[in-house]
């Protein structure tokens, strides 16, 4: 079975302030989603990574995809409030099945 | 468009009771999808559905837990009888194609008692 280990589980990070979450997975995919979600709200999708070296860029966030490293990162540049939410990775294997994280739930401090 | 919907978005019953789910997907969309998250844990696949068919029920954990979706629209998760480790939230999702991005709904929490 795929397994997709995400951390951190939990980061609190001060505004301003630049970190990355990792989302390593054990075997290999067609496609590697990132995810967010607020509190009682829908998963929100925010990237679809296809390929090896892709990268996708939208506001202050980025994300990557190295397949060889079976590894992805989230990047969040220059952190604020809004960015506050759990973050998950999935990934996706020909079968349709979606593997998921644990999730990294993230609170920014003003 | 209307995204997929779940309903209710909480639950808290009792052991021994019978709790059913509801999941409307996104209009169109062949496919239809069930997980769930247990508390601190990863969002774990139950069921597939093209249509009104099951396509892949292999993430299902026992017998106490039946999927339909009759006439290939919304969806049912029942839950028969409710044990204290079925609780969590419960995520529906759909897709138009088998391969392409999923969309889920908010979840229903589920608490057991």
């Amino acid at each position: 079975e795929l397994k997709v280990e995400q951390n951190p589980l939990f980061l609190s990070m001060q505004e301003g302030k630049n970190y990355t979450i990792y989302c390593n997975y054990s075997t290999t995919s067609d496609r590697l989603y990132w995810y967010r979600q607020d509190p009682g709200k829908s998963l929100e999708s925010l990237f679809v990574l296809l390929s090896n070296g892709a990268v996708k860029q939208e506001g202050r966030l980025m994300a990557s995809l190295d397949t060889k490293a079976r590894l992805s990162t989230l990047h969040i540049t220059a952190a604020v409030h809004d960015l506050s939410a759990t973050y998950f990775c999935a990934v996706a294997r020909t079968g349709n099945q979606f593997y998921f994280g644990t999730g990294t739930s993230l609170t920014v401090i003003p | 468009e209307a995204g997929v919907t779940q309903f209710p978005s909480h639950s808290v019953i009792e052991k021994g009771q019978t709790v059913t789910l509801r999941c409307d997907p996104i209009s169109g969309h062949d496919n239809l999808y069930w997980y769930r998250r247990v508390m601190g844990k990863e969002i774990k696949f139950l069921l597939h559905f093209v249509k009104e068919s099951k396509q892949d029920e292999s993430g299902m954990p026992n017998n106490r837990f039946l999927a339909e979706r009759t006439g290939g629209t919304y969806s049912t998760l029942k839950v028969q009888p409710a044990e204290l480790e079925d609780s969590g939230v419960y995520f529906c999702a759909s897709s138009q194609r088998r391969g392409n991005e999923q969309f889920f709904g908010p979840g229903t929490r589920l608490t057991v008692l």
